[in-house]
């Protein structure tokens, strides 16, 4: 009965890599959300996919940050280029259905030195 | 779209009660509550589908009054470990889901 997971928990990137933060959803769930988390702030939506599907990426900044969803495999938040501003916890939810409850993950936390 | 959750912090003492509010501008078909303790994931508390419903969990319930857009979450006996920020996430009627602006609460002895 596993939960969503996310790996890996911390990542710590210099300026300029990449980033690749991996969300599995709950098993039956077919909606990922990733969402970034300031300190001491509120969730910050990102973007919202269904399997092989970009449902809505109102939140993604245009340049450098991408998502996929593919039929096999777990979801992928990627970063490229980081930059300081980037360090933040990211959370990814899974839901069975849209708009339904959305069950976290643990979060990675990046770090960009 | 964002609901808008009242107040944005309040400190108790143990044993007092708590309400927090979450107001919604769109019509709603569902409210969800959650609690994220500091450095961890937000953990999923209670669901309320229908107008007028009340929940409860343990000494935290909760309420939905659908025709005012609102839904409140009490708080009873506060103890330690109810410190965190508490989440609403609603759901309108176009299934567009939507987490509040998140309320800060401490327990303090």
């Amino acid at each position: 009965n596993a939960g969503v997971m996310q790996n890996p928990r911390h990542l710590v990137r210099r300026r300029g890599q990449e980033a690749r933060l991996r969300c599995s959803p709950m098993k039956g769930h077919s909606h990922v959300y990733w969402y970034r988390q300031l300190p001491e702030e509120g969730l910050k939506f990102m973007v919202y996919l269904q399997k092989e599907n970009i449902i809505d990426e109102s939140g993604m900044p245009k340049e450098r940050f991408s998502a996929e969803f593919p039929k096999e495999g777990p979801s992928i938040l990627r970063i490229q280029q980081v930059v300081r501003g980037d360090s933040a916890a990211y959370f990814c939810a899974s839901s069975p259905r849209t708009g339904g409850t959305q069950y976290f993950g643990p979060g990675t936390r990046l770090l960009v030195l | 779209q964002q609901p808008v959750q009242s107040p944005q912090a309040v400190i108790l003492r143990e044993g007092e009660d708590a309400v927090i509010n979450c107001s919604s501008s769109k019509a709603l078909y569902s409210v969800h509550w959650y609690r994220q303790k500091h450095g961890e994931a937000p953990v999923f508390l209670m669901i309320l589908l229908k107008g007028g419903e009340q929940k409860g969990h343990d000494k935290i319930s909760a309420s939905f009054n659908e025709k005012k857009q609102q839904s409140s979450l009490y708080l009873t006996a506060s103890q330690l470990s109810y410190s965190g920020t508490y989440f609403c996430g609603t759901e309108d009627t176009g299934n567009q889901f939507y987490f509040g602006t998140g309320t800060s609460l401490t327990v303090i002895p």
